[in-house]
């Protein structure tokens, strides 16, 4: 089965600074890869997501890259701000009709003011 | 839109007892829903995929017997946590997909999550 390796797991910078999380995948069948923010106690947001036929997406002050012959993809936070602080995720979405997501173990970023 | 409730928000319950949790899509029809267990400081574990209108997939570790879920209607998946022991604590997150939505065909939209706490 799929499995998500995500690092570092905690990551520290300061404001203004920014903020680069990775990860890997096994399955190279894996075809879409979101990001989600999750605030203690509260439910996953999606921040970013990109599908195996594109290489780079950006919104605003976020990016997502994907290299599929290596098998990993990077968020990459820009001119970060302490409300960026929270736990990030990357997850996977293993291949077949329901589509069920496979998560990394998160990383926690603090952004220093 | 694509909304998605769960209810109860916490729970507190004693050892032995069963505890439901419901998991509704407010605005969309939801065929397939997965439930999420999170520890913690740790990641969410996929626990099983819930299909309407036949048996749950459980993943490798999860007992079916346990975690009984039914999805009886395009809005609403239930998790019934049977004998719960203070081991079953935790944070039970579930999540649809609104596979009728053009823009938000891949997206999984996410509950907000119950908080279970079996003494």
């Amino acid at each position: 089965g799929e499995n998500v390796e995500q690092h570092p797991s905690t990551l520290s910078v300061q404001e203004g600074d920014s903020a680069v999380i990775k990860c890997t995948y096994s399955d190279s069948a894996s075809n879409y890869f979101p990001w989600y923010k999750q605030e203690l106690g509260k439910r996953p947001q999606l921040i970013i997501d990109i599908r195996s036929n594109v290489g780079e997406k950006k919104d605003q002050r976020i990016a997502v890259t994907l290299n599929k012959t290596a098998k990993h993809f990077s968020l990459h936070i820009t001119e970060t701000q302490p409300e960026d602080s929270a736990v990030y995720f990357c997850a996977a979405r293993r291949p077949g009709s329901q589509g069920n997501l496979i998560f990394g173990k998160g990383t926690k970023l603090s952004v220093k003011p | 839109g694509a909304v998605v409730s769960q209810h109860p928000s916490r729970v507190i319950c004693k050892s032995g007892t069963s505890v439901k949790i419901e998991c509704r899509s407010l605005d969309f029809q939801a065929t397939t829903m997965f439930w999420y267990r999170q520890f913690p400081k740790q990641s969410l574990m996929l626990m099983a995929t819930s299909n309407e209108g036949s048996k749950a997939t459980y993943e490798q570790g999860v007992e079916k017997d346990k975690f009984l879920i039914n999805h009886a209607s395009l809005t609403l998946s239930t998790l019934t946590v049977t004998s719960a022991h203070p081991e079953d604590s935790s944070f039970y997150i579930c999540s649809a997909r609104d596979l009728d939505g053009v823009l938000s065909y891949n997206e999984q939209f996410f509950g907000p999550g119950t908080r279970l706490t079996v003494l």
